[in-house]
């Protein structure tokens, strides 16, 4: 599993875009690069999912450099409903079975 | 839309208490796991369950955790003799798949068990 390097927090104010950025150099050539979202006391729920460029859905982007070493998400117009904590998490699960292995994360608050 | 629920919301039970917790996946999931977070820490991988039997498991799922789908629809994790360390928020989780480079497991809401 490639291991990732991500911030341990980040502050914003609401109606920013928020750009959290992960780091994972040894990634594979078949690894995807998803973000999982956590609240307060509630379960990891998934967010995006990537391997290369850009990818958008209605909560977030992706963006991914041609040398897939990093990866950012982006927030755009954050609301306070926001400041959670969000995993970079990068490998190929067929592997292994399926887990998911959680770094520390980023921890987002965001402020009125 | 569907989703992984799981009983009780919160347990307390004494050192040495077998604990079972339960959880419903999404009905069409084949492929169900749990995991455990700490309060404070990250959340880590327990356990996952495949075609009625454990598919992989961490360090941490020694002999006292045992998991179970006694039924079509239920799917639940026993703790033999519980410890003082064992104090977590455990998470249910399934997906239709065990990956192909997808990483998209739906997780209930937890149950915090605290062992005193």
């Amino acid at each position: 599993l490639a291991k990732t390097t991500q911030p341990i927090s980040m502050d914003s104010y609401e109606g920013q875009e928020v750009n959290i950025t992960c780091s994972h150099n040894n990634i594979a050539t078949n690894d995807y690069i998803t973000w999982y979202q956590q609240f307060p006391s509630q379960g990891p729920r998934f967010i995006i999912q990537g391997y290369k460029t850009k990818v958008t859905n209605e909560v977030a982007s992706l963006f991914i450099p041609a040398d897939r070493k990093s990866s950012t998400l982006s927030l755009p117009r954050v609301s306070l409903s926001d400041t959670a904590v969000y995993y970079c998490l990068v490998g190929l699960l067929y592997n292994q079975g399926g887990k998911l292995i959680f770094g520390q994360g980023t921890e987002l608050s965001v402020k009125p | 839309e569907p989703e992984v629920t799981q009983t009780p919301s919160h347990q307390v039970t004494q050192m040495g208490q077998e604990v079972i917790l339960r959880c419903v996946p999404i009905s069409n999931h084949l492929y169900f796991y749990w995991y455990r977070q700490i309060l404070g820490q990250k959340v880590e991988f327990l356990v996952s369950f495949y075609n009625n039997e454990i598919s992989e498991k961490s360090e941490i799922f020694d002999d006292q955790f045992s998991v179970e789908r006694p039924d079509g629809s239920n799917f639940t994790l026993k703790i033999r003799s519980t410890k003082l360390e064992d104090s977590a928020m455990y998470f249910c989780a399934s997906s239709d798949s065990p990956g192909t480079g997808t990483y998209e497991q739906y997780f209930g809401p937890g149950t915090r068990l605290t062992v005193t």
